[in-house]
């Protein structure tokens, strides 16, 4: 079974430009977050998709990013314009919706997107 | 709200040595805990897991105990290896409306030397 993959594994942009970020969850998972890691620091989350509604977007830091997830199955993360605050690594989770799965309070994460906004 | 914080590294060890890594937590709720390791390159792989006060998770010689007295969810293992070096994230799942929001310690980095 594929893990959640993620497209680019490195993206370097100038500030002011415009990035996509594309995260492939494990396939059947309903559940899709986005989290994003900055300078070391802890990772932080931004939102949550059930199938293509967000859940949750609490943690989406302005209007400056904008997530999708069409269908229900990939989502994109669209950061425009980019700010140097915007670099560091971006995490795409995924996990089952259902509550009788045994994985069902796990979330598998993809290897990370690391952006550079210069 | 939620937080976790965990103890900064880089830790640097002997193979062999013992590792601990000290993680406490706040909730709300009763939380799920969690220890993710990402090795260098790769992703974050979830190394093991506790739902409930006093569970233990285990895996790969490693074990953390859900102390729900003392809110810590320590790692440890007792003898370890250099492809042990990695970055450790300790992390907690709450229940009720912050259900799916994982709340994620800044991560310690392991160094283990031969």
């Amino acid at each position: 079974e594929a893990g959640v993959t993620q497209f680019p594994s490195h993206s370097v942009i100038e500030k002011g430009q415009t990035v996509t970020l594309r995260c492939d969850p494990i396939s059947g998972h309903d559940n899709l977050y986005w989290y994003r890691r900055v300078m070391g620091k802890e990772i932080k989350f931004l939102l949550h998709f059930v199938k293509e509604s967000k859940q949750d977007e609490s943690g989406m830091p302005n209007n400056r990013f904008l997530a999708e997830r069409t269908g229900g199955t990939y989502s994109t993360l669209k950061v425009q314009p980019a700010e140097l605050e915007d670099s560091g690594v971006y995490f795409c989770a995924s996990s089952p919706l259902s509550i009788t799965d045994p994985s069902y309070n796990e979330q598998f994460f993809g290897p990370g997107t690391r952006l550079t906004v210069l | 709200g939620d937080s976790v914080t965990q103890m900064e590294g880089p830790v640097t060890l002997s193979e062999e040595a013992f590792l601990t890594i000290n993680c406490t937590y706040t909730a709300t709720g009763y939380p799920s805990l969690f220890w993710y390791v990402q090795y260098p390159g790769e992703g974050l792989q979830l190394l093991l897991k506790a739902t409930k006060a006093d569970d233990k998770g285990s895996n790969k010689g490693f074990e953390a105990t859900y102390r729900k007295e003392t809110t810590s969810f320590h790692l440890e293992k007792g003898s370890v290896q250099v492809s042990d070096s990695a970055v450790y994230f300790c992390a907690l799942s709450d229940t009720g409306d912050s259900w799916g929001k994982f709340q994620f310690g800044a991560g310690t980095q392991v160094v283990v030397t031969p």
